[in-house]
């Protein structure tokens, strides 16, 4: 039971790149999320995923695009990449929204130069 | 956007003795509060939801409890512990659905 699942846990890439985070949950859960961390701005939700089929935008979802491939797996991408989007990406599922906990996985590491 | 304060910002405690913060944020519309344990270099991890106002939450020497009518909640760590260093996160729901964290009180034990 690996819980939830983040590939790749680091990447470095020059402004303007593109790429995709994976996540993926094992627990059968219906919601899911995707948040970066800064320093001194805590955890900001991006995007969320209430249940498959359905994303709606966070805090901060300027420069991002999300996928709800299924149940198990929820990608995030950044068509152009820029600096400011350097950042410790955490992905995270829960059961259903509102009362249930939520779960995180180990995090990306981006550097955008 | 809630507008989520935590206090203090970081917090300096001797092996053995209790603490406690808070977790500030606006009463109205209220749905729930989350607590999470965040330890360095790891991933944060839940340690209780709150939902009634009067809420009270224990799990072994972490206890929380919540006023949903003022907008508070607190968090106590009793005896404190190296292994309890960790910034703890609060967040209550927006809308139902979103989690809204605070920046997190930073807890370090001295030995």
């Amino acid at each position: 039971n690996a819980g939830v699942t983040q590939t790749p846990k680091f990447q470095v890439l020059k402004t303007g790149q593109s790429m995709t985070l994976q996540c993926a949950q094992d627990m059968n859960h219906n919601s899911m999320y995707w948040y970066r961390q800064d320093p001194g701005m805590g955890l900001r939700l991006i995007y969320y995923s209430a249940s498959e089929g359905t994303t709606d935008k966070g805090e901060v979802p300027n420069g991002y695009n999300v996928s709800r491939l299924n149940k198990r797996e929820f990608s995030l991408r950044l068509e152009s990449a820029a600096p400011s989007q350097t950042s410790v990406y955490f992905c995270a599922s829960s059961e259903t929204t509102g009362y249930n906990e939520q779960f995180f996985g180990p995090g990306t590491r981006l550097t955008v130069l | 956007i809630l507008n989520v304060e935590q206090s203090p910002q970081s917090l300096h405690v001797q092996e053995g003795d209790s603490t406690n913060f808070t977790c500030s944020f606006p009463s109205s519309n209220f749905y729930a509060l989350h607590w999470y344990r965040w330890e360095t270099a790891k991933s944060p991890e839940a340690l209780f939801v709150m939902t009634l106002n009067g809420d009270e939450k224990k799990k072994g020497r972490i206890s929380a409890t919540l006023n949903t009518k003022e907008g508070y909640s607190y968090l106590y760590i009793k005896g404190s512990q190296p292994e309890d260093s960790a910034t703890y996160l609060c967040a209550p729901i927006q809308g139902a659905q979103k989690l809204v964290f605070g920046q997190g009180t930073r807890l370090t034990i001295n030995p």
